[in-house]
């Protein structure tokens, strides 16, 4: 398997433009997380879908960002408009039924907005 | 919410023993996981402990949970500069994981 796939790896963009994130989680595995990680605040749980229904998204920051799940191989995670503190790495993580196998994350998308 | 605590910076030499520790404030944490970030990398699954167990051992790495005073630890034995990282403690609640501030591990040859 190839893992958690996460693109773009880089995105570079200017304040209030619109900007998505993508996200395929391994196949078979039925729950996603969208995490954020920054300097100041650690790595932030931010939502998470299980079976495709979003079940936790306490930590989605406002209203600017947004996540979907239209099918359980594909999640976006996006921001509109964008700001200079939207700047962090975004990991997406997926995990199937098996805890012991642990959550898996992907490589991350290191986000920079101008 | 939960609240987990590890401290910030660890320096040890090659060859010596790390311990890396963290405290918990959610009891109802069924698995507990160790995770590894290298620079510029994501996130890498180490080892994990469940609930009704006291140790785990795996290969150098051994996991100790105290369920009564909510304290975790990771020890490398024999540690590599290769082990030089971010260690990250991660209680799971809920279905989702947890993440302490993480502890960068440094191994001065």
């Amino acid at each position: 398997d190839a893992g958690v796939i996460q693109s773009p790896r880089h995105e570079v963009t200017e304040m209030g433009q619109e900007v998505t994130l993508r996200c395929k989680p391994i196949s078979g595995h039925n729950s996603l997380f969208w995490y954020r990680q920054t300097m100041m605040r650690g790595l932030e749980l931010l939502i998470y879908f299980n079976n495709n229904v979003p079940i936790d998204d306490s930590g989605m920051p406002e209203d600017r960002f947004s996540a979907k799940m239209p099918n359980a191989s594909f999640s976006t995670l996006k921001i509109q408009p964008s700001e200079p503190r939207d700047s962090a790495v975004y990991f997406c993580a997926s995990i199937g039924q098996g805890f012991h196998y642990g959550y898996t994350f992907g490589s991350g998308t290191r986000l920079t907005v101008v | 919410g939960e609240d987990v605590e590890q401290s910030l910076f660890l320096s040890v030499r090659e060859g010596d023993s790390s311990v890396i520790n963290c405290t918990y404030t959610d009891s109802s944490s069924t698995y507990l996981y160790w995770y590894k970030q290298e620079p510029g990398a994501g996130l890498q699954l180490l080892t994990y402990i469940f609930s009704n167990m006291d140790m785990k051992q795996d290969q150098r790495l051994t996991v100790l949970l105290n369920k009564k005073d909510k304290h975790l630890s990771l020890r490398i034995a024999d540690t590599q500069t290769g082990d030089s990282a971010i260690y990250f403690c991660a209680p799971q609640r809920g279905g989702k994981l947890i993440f302490g501030q993480g502890t960068t591990l440094q191994v001065k040859p």
